[in-house]
């Protein structure tokens, strides 16, 4: 079945620090792949969006690659401050009609002062 | 504010009620999506409409749940005969037609069911 791993530990890092989020899947095709925010008990925030054959995204601070050979994204934070603490969501979905996101379990961002 | 708003935020029910929720999505907004969203996990896909017509329905929405988009505009889930694994956040989200266009999320309802 589908799978999509992102790391179950928090990540901690100083401020000012590049933060690097990874996103690994098996069984799955994506056509796009997606990051998400989300902060403690709100819905999840929409970041950025790249699609199966763009190597890579950027906006503002926010950097994503996507390699459909080794099924990984990689989602960086750069000059990182501690109002970036949240948890990231990785969602892959497919080419064709709606999308039905997929979503990875996160991983929790913790930056500190 | 325009965003997806829902109500209620929190419900707390005992076993075996029927609750229900309601989502307003973003006003233009053709595509809306439930999702459920349990304690350290991601959000799980459980339905979809487009406009009022449900179009896909996830092996995880139970016969005893139910979800509704009547005139193309708010939707609600309803959930009969409560059990405590119901227990999650549910989230509703929008979307524009355009394939890759964002879905926006509301702030979610939790369940809690005792």
């Amino acid at each position: 079945s589908q799978k999509i791993e992102q790391n179950s530990e928090a990540l901690n890092i100083q401020e000012g620090k590049t933060a690097t989020l990874t996103c690994n899947y098996t069984n799955y095709s994506p056509a796009y792949l997606q990051w998400y925010r989300q902060d403690p008990g709100r819905g999840p925030v929409f970041l950025l969006l790249i699609r199966e054959n763009e190597k890579e995204k950027r906006k503002e601070r926010l950097k994503v690659t996507f390699d459909t050979t080794l099924k990984q994204s990689l989602f960086h934070i750069t000059a990182s401050q501690p109002a970036d603490s949240a948890t990231y969501l990785c969602a892959l979905s497919r080419e064709g009609g709606f999308q039905k996101l997929v979503f990875g379990t996160g991983t929790r961002l913790l930056v500190s002062p | 504010d325009t965003g997806v708003s829902q109500n209620p935020r929190h419900k707390i029910t005992k076993r075996g009620q029927n609750v229900t929720f309601r989502c307003d999505p973003i006003s233009e907004h053709n595509r809306l999506y439930w999702y459920r969203q349990t304690l350290g996990q991601g959000p799980e896909f459980l339905t979809y409409f487009q406009n009022e017509a449900q179009l896909e329905k996830s092996r995880l929405l139970s016969d005893r749940f139910s979800a509704e988009r009547p005139k193309g505009s708010f939707s609600t889930l309803e959930i009969q005969r409560t059990e405590q694994g119901d227990s999650a956040m549910y989230l509703c989200a929008s979307s524009s037609l355009a394939p890759t266009d964002t879905q926006y999320f509301g702030p979610g309802t939790r369940l809690t069911v005792l």
